[in-house]
């Protein structure tokens, strides 16, 4: 059973354009939700994160965005670039504050992003 | 400043030998977790310590599956009478504190034959 869902395995767009990678959950016990960006052979890397306190969370190119009554968020990149040509992980936690130490990973999805 | 390294970074095995994976935290980190990736999965949750301790070790799927970190720094993870569906990508996080950001290593592929 999945707690963390991401329905899409891969998404294709073009430099300069936007890519919005989707998240869904069940556990209605989450309350914190992070993003990470893994390359071929490398471990998952930090993105960006939001608490449940919150529905939109901005780092340059980077937002996420959290609709709690959908159990829903989106990670938005604006513009895309070939370097962001990566698998994305959706995780969450279930306590606020920070990163809780158990997080429940979706499936990821693979971006590319074409010149 | 040095990140979180594994070690090896491959090993091949033979079912029912004994293995152990390497963790090495970014230094000052008291937190330190384990995870499994299965090929088209992601990762899951194994183990996690604060300090030397095991605070939670709920994701081991079995006694064969065992983790130390003897002087809260380095980690071992030891796998006895592997099996063929032990073969995964073995993660291991650190963070400055529970609750904080974890950071993670290269991962460990083991492919038990």
């Amino acid at each position: 059973d999945q707690q963390v869902k991401q329905n899409s395995p891969s998404l294709s767009v073009q430099e300069g354009r936007i890519s919005i990678l989707n998240c869904d959950y069940t556990n209605s016990m989450f309350d914190y939700f992070l993003w990470y960006k893994k390359y071929p052979a490398e471990g998952p890397t930090f993105l960006i994160s939001i608490s449940s306190i919150k529905d939109k969370n901005e780092d340059g190119r980077f937002t996420v965005f959290l609709n709690k009554s959908a159990k829903h968020l989106s990670l938005h990149i604006v513009p895309s670039q070939p370097g962001d040509s990566a698998v994305y992980f959706c995780a969450a936690s279930g306590h606020s504050g920070g990163s809780n130490y158990k997080l429940t990973f979706g499936k990821g999805t693979l971006l590319t992003v074409n010149p | 400043g040095a990140g979180v390294s594994q070690t090896p970074s491959n090993k091949v095995t033979e079912k029912g030998k004994y293995v152990e994976l390497r963790c090495d935290p970014i230094s000052g980190h008291t937190a330190l977790y384990w995870y499994r990736q299965s090929l088209g999965q992601g990762p899951e949750f194994l183990i996690y310590f604060q300090g030397t301790g095991a605070a939670d070790d709920s994701g081991l799927p079995n006694d064969r599956f065992f983790a130390v970190r003897p002087e809260g720094s380095v980690s071992t993870l030891k796998i006895q009478r592997t099996e063929r569906g032990d073969s995964a990508v073995y993660l291991c996080a650190s963070s400055l504190r529970q609750y904080e950001t974890q950071y993670f290593g290269p991962g460990t592929r083991l492919l038990v034959l």
